[in-house]
């Protein structure tokens, strides 16, 4: 089946405790990005891949960090986590770069930082 | 920054009635689509439309898009209670000396009782 999986689906974890936020997709797609969602603010993009060892920011990329080492995989990497990301947060792919490209988006991961 | 804006926030509609949302835009796009969102899940892309299309169909949804007005309509005919779900629309951007970012707008929730 076609999917984008992310994990965990929820963390609660201290300020300052660095985490990593798996993203991976099984249909060989070469855009992915990651977003955060928080209420009345809708979906905002906080990096993107358009390929392997290619990632640009997005419109929120402070205090995030990622990697596209594989084709498959994007993690996302808080370093140091603070308050003001708790947000939930999407991975999403889609077969090339574009806007006619439909993305497949994760389940989400909510995280909330103390 | 905020490209597509939906209107209205919130819908609430009898089972069997046609829901209605619209979608915002400001800058010229290329390419325009509506995704949907059930509680605690990922986005469904639902439909895309092109700048050159003026209307779209897909089963009980049609989708219109005025580029003179910067304005999109999703239309659901026959709402029925399983159609109750966040509705976007995501819009292509070309921030200068970077890749496209998809842009979404704050969602319309609908609400269809049975």
């Amino acid at each position: 089946e076609a999917q984008v999986t992310q994990n965990p689906r929820y963390l609660i974890t201290v300020t300052g405790k660095k985490l990593t936020v798996t993203c991976s997709q099984n249909m060989n797609h070469e855009y992915m990005s990651w977003y955060r969602q928080d209420p009345g603010l809708g979906l905002r993009q906080i990096y993107y891949s358009m390929n392997v060892e290619v990632t640009d920011k997005g419109d929120v990329p402070e205090g995030y960090k990622v990697s596209r080492k594989e084709k498959r995989n994007f993690p996302l990497i808080l370093e140091s986590p603070s308050p003001n990301q708790t947000s939930l947060y999407f991975c999403a792919s889609s077969l090339g770069t574009g806007g006619h490209q439909p993305q497949h988006f994760g389940d989400g991961t909510r995280l909330s930082i103390l | 920054s905020q490209q597509g804006e939906e209107d209205p926030q919130a819908l609430s509609i009898q089972e069997g009635e046609n829901a209605t949302m619209n979608c915002s835009y400001k800058t010229s796009i290329n390419n325009l689509q509506w995704y949907r969102q059930n509680s605690g899940r990922g986005l469904v892309h639902l439909i895309l439309i092109r700048s050159n299309e003026r209307e779209k169909h897909s089963g009980r949804l049609r989708v219109t898009l005025d580029t003179s007005k910067k304005s999109s309509s999703l239309l659901i005919t026959a709402s029925r209670a399983a159609d109750t779900a966040s509705y976007f629309c995501a819009t292509d951007r070309y921030p200068s000396g970077g890749s496209y970012i998809p842009t979404f707008g704050r969602g319309t929730s609908l609400i269809v009782h049975p």
